[in-house]
C-alpha cells in the first residue's frame, strides 16, 4: 500500500501558469520534504516542514512555495513556472530529523 | 569535489552476476541511505545504515564509518534490478540540519 502518495504522476502546465503539486502520507510522519530532480541529476531539497515549521533552503527560487494544512498533506505551489522548472518533483516524509525518509513516486512536471 | 561520490557511474552486467556499487563520502554523517530509482519513477529506500552490514533478499549493504565508505551488493542479478542506485548520506544535525546529500547515482543495466 502506498504510504506517500503524489498526485498527479504527470502534470503539464503552460509557461507562467501557476501549478500545484500534491503529496499525502498515511504514515503520520512529522517531517515532509519536497525535492526537485532534473534529468540525470541528484534530487535537490527545496524545503521541508517539521510539523508546522517551514524550512526553506537558501537557494530555493522565490516562485516556489509550500503549504502544509495538516499532518497528512503538503503542497508545492509554483507561482510562475519557467521552462527551467520542468523536472521530477519528489515528496518524502520521515518520523523526525535524521530518520529514514520515505519517498513518493514523484510528479513529473512539463512546461509548455 | 562532491561530498558523496559513487562508482561506477554506469554498470552493465549479465543476469546472474554479482554486482558491487561503491559510495565514498567526505563529511560526518549520522547514517547512509541506499536508494533505488526506476526510469521515470519515484525513489525506493533500500537500506538505511549507520554501521556494519544489512541484508534484504539478494541485496547486501555494508558501511565502514572509519573509512567513510559503503558498498551495495546484488547477488544473482536479474534484469528487473536495472535501475539507478543512489547513495545518500544523512548529515549530522549540527552541521547540516540532518539533510540528505545525494551521490550522482549509478545506472545499472542487467541483460538477460
Amino acid at each position: 500500500d502506498a504510504m506517500v502518495i503524489q498526485n498527479p504522476r504527470y502534470q503539464v502546465t503552460q509557461f507562467g501558469k501557476p501549478v500545484t503539486l500534491s503529496c499525502s502520507q498515511t504514515l503520520n510522519h512529522n517531517v515532509m520534504y519536497w525535492y526537485q530532480q532534473k534529468s540525470s541529476q541528484a534530487p535537490k531539497l527545496l524545503f521541508h516542514y517539521y510539523d508546522k515549521d517551514f524550512n526553506n533552503e537558501a537557494d530555493t527560487p522565490d516562485n516556489f512555495q509550500s503549504r502544509r494544512p495538516n499532518t497528512s498533506f503538503c503542497f508545492l505551489d509554483i507561482r510562475s513556472p519557467g521552462l527551467g522548472d520542468a523536472a521530477m518533483y519528489l515528496c518524502a516524509t520521515s518520523w523526525g530529523a535524521g530518520q529514514p525518509q520515505h519517498f513518493g513516486d514523484g510528479t513529473r512536471l512539463s512546461i509548455l | 569535489k562532491n561530498e558523496v561520490e559513487q562508482s561506477p557511474q554506469n554498470l552493465t552486467a549479465q543476469e546472474g552476476e554479482f554486482i558491487t556499487i561503491n559510495c565514498s563520502y567526505s563529511v560526518g554523517i549520522s547514517a547512509l541511505h541506499w536508494l533505488q530509482q526506476h526510469p521515470g519513477g519515484g525513489i525506493v529506500s533500500l537500506f538505511m545504515l549507520s554501521s556494519g552490514k544489512k541484508k534484504h533478499g539478494r541485496l547486501i549493504a555494508t558501511i565502514n564509518i572509519q573509512e567513510k565508505h559503503s558498498s551495495l551488493h546484488i547477488t544473482a542479478s536479474h534484469p528487473r534490478d536495472s535501475a539507478v542506485y543512489i547513495c545518500a548520506v544523512l548529515g549530522l544535525k549540527e552541521t547540516s540540519g540532518s539533510r540528505l546529500t545525494f551521490g550522482e547515482g549509478t545506472q545499472l543495466t542487467v541483460n538477460p
